[in-house]
């Protein structure tokens, strides 16, 4: 069936040093993607979204960047600071429901 | 997503006991979702529902789960009859319209013993 899946579960990047996280998705009707941030024990926080009519969206220190024609995404997160180190997901949306990858644990080296 | 309150935060149950999951969504929200999360695995999709309604159950297991959303009071997530493959994250959504962003509560952790 469709999936959406990262390239890699884990990420290590030095403090203040920018971060990229990636997402491959198979689903070609898919046109909206939202990035998730979840810490130890709590819910998924809402990042950033973009829909497939873009190729780009920044918010404050980060930037979601959508190639459909490798149906490919990532998130870009700029200065990366102790409090990033949390699982990040990448989400497709049909039909009200989300489709989530398995995630990428990011790790901030001091 | 504090505004999404979800309790108990965690709870314990025997096998075969009834597990009993609220959710109450944001103010003025009015689409409530819920999503089970294994350990180190994606969220899951089960329950889409409005108010009184169910919209999409395509996530929910066949028998033991039922949610609801009654016109006053939280969204329930009801497990019968738990067994040890019920233990999970679970975790309530809610959007003010279709097409919103959809924003996640802190979760509900059930362990089954």
């Amino acid at each position: 069936g469709e999936s959406v899946g990262l390239h890699l579960p884990t990420l290590s990047v030095q403090e203040g040093d920018n971060s990229i996280i990636n997402c491959a998705y198979s689903n070609s009707a898919s046109d909206y993607f939202i990035w998730y941030k979840q810490e130890s024990g709590k819910g998924p926080q809402f990042i950033i979204d973009i829909r497939s009519n873009m190729d780009k969206r920044q918010g404050q220190r980060v930037t979601v960047l959508l190639n459909k024609t490798v149906k490919h995404l990532s998130l870009q997160i700029a200065a990366t600071q102790p409090g990033d180190s949390a699982v990040y997901f990448c989400a497709e949306r049909q039909d009200e429901k989300l489709t989530f990858g398995t995630g990428t644990r990011l790790t901030i080296i001091p | 997503n504090a505004g999404v309150m979800q309790n108990p935060r965690h709870l314990v149950r025997r096998r075969g006991q009834e597990a009993r999951l609220r959710c109450s969504p944001m103010k003025g929200h009015s689409h409530v979702y819920w999503y089970r999360q294994l350990p180190e695995e994606g969220l899951k999709f089960m329950v889409y529902l409005q108010k009184e309604n169910i919209i999409d159950e395509s996530g929910m297991p066949k028998e033991r789960f039922s949610a609801e959303f009654p016109k006053e009071g939280p969204s329930i997530l009801r497990i019968q009859q738990v067994v040890r493959g019920d233990s999970a994250a679970y975790f309530c959504a809610s959007s003010p319209t279709a097409g919103n962003t959809i924003y996640f509560g802190e979760g509900s952790w059930l362990t089954v013993v």
